[in-house]
């Protein structure tokens, strides 16, 4: 069946520190992909649309120049944690693909 | 938005069927339902989803009241590997965007 590839599984970095997460649709094209956080026993929240060829839609309250998004091919969406702190610590998730909707495994953001 | 009301938890016994709720009763005429399913430390997994009549696939089925304000995940033999945290979960048909609710963890006692 259709997978969402994401990676890395889980990083560690210290504060002030960038990461970047790779969200990769493996055997199907994703013109949309979107990307959410999860905090421990809460749902998860939407934080951005990804959209192939054009500028991601933000949810309200998400930073867009903290959180910077690039989905420059149909199989590839990147999102960039800039200038990490403690408080962006999460599990953070992409998905792609319409009905039904294929997520990764999720990404474990620890900051120092 | 749309929202959905599920019970916190629900605990059910091994190799029983299980029927998990769900409220939208402000959901519109165009909102897909979708259920998936998370356990820990792992993206969501898909079960099932439907827009206005009944659903059956191999791991669950969905059943859609007549008014579309309530519906019920059916697990028709639940197994250990059942346990997780189940949303239900309403799709903007503009956008395909997921609004989650809060979930429903379910306990399977062997």
């Amino acid at each position: 069946g259709a997978v969402v590839s994401q990676h890395p599984s889980w990083v560690i970095c210290k504060s002030g520190t960038s990461v970047k997460i790779e969200c990769r649709s493996l055997d199907f094209q994703a013109t949309t992909m979107f990307w959410y956080r999860q905090f421990p026993k809460q749902s998860l929240m939407l934080m951005a649309t990804s959209n192939e060829g054009s500028k991601a839609t933000y949810e309200q309250g998400v930073e867009k120049d903290k959180f910077l998004i690039n989905h420059a091919s149909l199989t590839l969406s990147t999102l960039t944690v800039t200038s990490a702190h403690p408080e962006d610590s999460s599990f953070y998730i992409c998905s792609a693909g319409r009905r039904p909707q294929h997520f990764g495994d999720g990404t474990r953001l620890s900051i120092l | 938005d749309a929202k959905t009301t599920q019970p916190n938890s629900m605990e059910s016994n091994e190799e029983e069927p299980v029927h998990l709720p769900c409220n939208h009763s402000t959901i519109s005429g165009t909102d897909y339902i979708h259920w998936y399913r998370q356990l820990p430390s792992q993206g969501p997994e898909y079960v099932i989803h439907g827009l206005t009549s009944n659903v059956n696939n191999r791991m669950a089925s969905l059943a859609i009241a007549e008014d579309r304000k309530s519906s019920t995940l059916i697990l028709h033999r639940a197994t250990l590997r059942d346990a997780a945290v189940y949303y239900c979960i309403l799709e903007r048909d503009s956008n395909y965007q997921l609004i989650w609710g809060a979930g429903t963890k379910l306990i399977i006692k062997p």
